[in-house]
């Protein structure tokens, strides 16, 4: 069983749309968790942190459901520069462990 | 530096050869990953320093990878007697603090190996 569990898609969703990404984790110890950004040919950039009291950017909302191990990020009013892949990351303390990403097209 | 270097940026190999992937990371961090990520897949884990220390080396996927960090900033990933199945991207990661649950990991942006 992969550590890292997501839905690699593709997203293909109108601009303005709210589209939102699931991941679930394996390791009940897993102590930080992340969404990365990784766009064609170019290494991941972390979006943004994960917290139990969830947590917000502009339009990207991040929540962690550590009893369910599950992982979410939540695009509000999407745009067209928001394609990307998005790698949900858990780190255990020792590792970094990525899923293995989800694509969004965001279309015109 | 400003961030974390990476080079070559792209490698071709015969099979066989052997190949050295070099990672600058940024000045100060304490923490070094080395990840392969394939196409259309996620980042996989190979190895891990603290300083000079090579902490975890589980990932590595064959007695032909080794890794070294010899005075704690740059690291080489070698790979011996290239494979088709080594064709992958390369990414090397910092980040400052050890262990700590707030670590954040910095990529470079990789290195494209390409084993013909």
């Amino acid at each position: 069983r992969k550590e890292v569990e997501q839905d690699p898609g593709p997203f293909n969703v109108p601009e303005g749309a709210t589209v939102a990404f699931n991941c679930t984790y394996s390791n009940s110890a897993s102590q930080s968790f992340f969404w990365y950004r990784q766009d064609c040919r170019k290494e991941p950039k972390l979006l943004m942190s994960v917290y139990s009291s969830g947590n917000e950017d502009g339009r990207f909302t991040a929540q962690l459901n550590r009893a369910s191990q599950y992982i979410s990020l939540l695009i509000r009013d999407s745009k067209l520069s928001d394609s990307a892949t998005y790698l949900c990351v858990v780190n255990t303390g020792n590792q970094f462990y990525f899923g293995t990403g989800t694509s969004l097209t965001v279309i015109p | 530096g400003a961030g974390v270097s990476q080079s070559p940026r792209y490698k071709v190999a015969k099979r066989g050869q052997d190949v050295a992937l070099r990672c600058d990371p940024i000045s100060g961090h304490v923490s070094l990953f080395w990840y392969q990520q394939a196409l259309g897949q996620g980042p996989e884990f190979l190895t891990y320093f603290q300083n000079e220390a090579q902490l975890d080396k589980s990932g590595l996927p064959s007695d032909r990878f080794f890794a070294e960090r010899p005075e704690g900033s740059v690291s080489t990933l070698k790979i011996q007697r290239t494979q088709q199945e080594d064709s992958a991207v390369y990414l090397c990661a910092s980040s400052l603090v050890a262990g700590a649950t707030n670590e954040k990991l910095l990529f470079g942006s990789g290195t494209q190996l390409s084993v013909l």
